[in-house]
């Protein structure tokens, strides 16, 4: 079995502020991904990546970067926090499109 | 694009009563790999079934889905509603096993809510 651990758990920023979440992965997955989950809402893409140092755009990606610096991790980064995007922000993995994807426990964003 | 289209909103059911939750995809690929998640409050999205063959019944942890192409739909069923069945599910479609292809496409979610 293997595991996907994010951080932090709870993340507190303020208006504009630059704020990065992390993703680690130990399945030995290629493909990683970045989810944004509102409140009682569905998933929306904002980044993935099929391999280290590749990225490919979500349907929500403005407004936010991300960077695959090795095979387990996966970043994301909000580059100017809105109080609008106060979210749950989910990261998983698959082996590819057939297996389906394993998800982290999440990163709960508060924007003040 | 490809989109998938789920039961809208909430459905409230009694407990041991049959679910049913609708599941429909339009993409113009003819092998579509379609699942089905489960995500119970506080907890993160689980994959619960999936399926890319066609007219073939996909079974686990008490719940089933058939794909099926002709209609363009992955129902999932149930026939008997337990309390702890309660919880957000999302149908989702796969079009290739890897590469640019290998994101999910997600119905916006039924919430299910079953009382006793």
């Amino acid at each position: 079995g293997g595991i996907i651990t994010q951080t932090p758990k709870f993340l507190i920023g303020q208006e504009g502020q630059k704020l990065t979440l992390k993703c680690q992965q130990n399945f030995n997955h290629d493909t990683m991904y970045w989810y944004r989950q509102d409140s009682g809402k569905g998933l929306r893409l904002i980044y993935y990546s099929i391999t280290e140092n590749d990225l490919q755009k979500g349907d929500l990606s403005e407004g936010y970067d991300a960077s695959r610096e090795k095979k387990s991790s996966f970043s994301l980064t909000v580059t100017s926090a809105q109080k609008n995007e106060m979210a749950v922000f989910l990261c998983a993995s698959s082996i590819g499109g057939l297996w389906g994807q394993y998800f982290g426990p999440g990163t709960r964003l508060t924007v003040l | 694009g490809d989109s998938v289209t789920q039961t809208e909103g909430l459905v409230t059911l009694t407990e041991g009563l049959p679910v049913m939750l609708n599941c429909t995809y339009q993409t113009i690929y003819s092998n579509p790999f379609l699942f089905w998640y489960v995500q119970h409050l506080n907890e993160s999205p689980r994959l619960l079934l999936k399926s890319f063959t066609d007219n073939k019944r996909t079974e686990h942890q008490g719940f089933h889905a058939t794909l099926h192409k002709s209609s363009s739909s992955f129902h999932l069923q149930k026939s008997s509603a337990q309390l702890s069945d309660s919880a957000l599910y999302y149908c989702a479609l796969s079009l290739n096993s890897g590469g640019s292809n290998a994101k999910l496409t997600f119905g916006k979610g039924t919430k299910l809510s079953v009382k006793s």
